[in-house]
């Protein structure tokens, strides 16, 4: 394992449909990060994830959100009754915080598009 | 609130010749700042990055420099290869918390 992995790459699916995405971090990273990328933007912070517990949401995370991380380990975005502006690209990163700064690394993301 | 700010959504410059990007930000809590590079169907990787208490960090052909009273940084690329043609986002982070990004500088290299 040598990096963010994230699955599926891509995903169509129909208004008011749930989606769920998975992303296995980098083994001994403790954060787990989510982004959300539209065209032209950068990515933009969604959630983040110390260990198991979540410790902030952005306000860009609606109530039809939702993000586990339950063993620490890998974590799931879920979106439900997906709406046509959920479509984006929606990254995770993980990065292993400690004394010294330490970058994030992302994963491919995983592309949502909404029919 | 775009406490981030790249400029320039676009930059075309010779290979073997300087490229320069920049990158504005207005939240002085920030205290690490980080490049990272975009192919497309890809996602970002990182590039180098500065702490705040640096005004510039080098690596090969890559160089970060951090004005921190005017609040700007910037990415050096000498010389400029066509395969450094990609899109660019500058971040920041404060209290290693999450990261806050521009919205990014496709870099053209041309042969």
């Amino acid at each position: 394992d040598t990096g963010v992995s994230q699955n599926p790459r891509h995903k169509i699916t129909k208004r008011g449909q749930n989606v769920t995405f998975r992303c296995d971090p980098i083994s001994e990273h403790n954060r787990l990060y989510w982004y959300r990328q539209t065209l032209g933007q950068g990515p933009e912070f969604l959630t983040y994830f110390q260990n198991e517990a979540q410790l902030e949401k952005s306000r860009l995370l609606s109530d039809r959100f939702s993000a586990e991380r339950p063993k620490g380990s890998f974590s799931t975005l879920e979106i439900q009754r997906t709406e046509q502006g959920d479509s984006a690209m929606y990254l995770c990163a993980s990065s292993l915080v400690g004394t010294v700064n330490q970058p994030q690394h992302f994963g491919d993301g995983t592309r949502l598009s909404i029919l | 609130d775009q406490q981030v700010k790249q400029n320039s959504p676009s930059l075309s410059v010779q290979e073997g010749r300087i490229s320069i990007l920049n990158c504005d930000y207005t939240n002085s809590m920030f205290d690490y700042f980080l490049w990272y590079k975009k192919y497309p169907a890809e996602g970002p990787t990182f590039l180098i990055s500065i702490s705040s208490i640096k005004d510039k960090n080098e690596d090969g052909r890559f160089t970060v420099f951090l004005n921190k009273s005017a609040k700007h940084l910037s990415l050096h690329i000498v010389p400029s290869q066509p395969g450094d043609s990609a899109v660019y986002f500058c971040a920041a982070r404060a209290n290693n918390n999450d990261m806050r990004f521009g919205a990014g500088t496709r870099l053209t290299v041309k042969p």
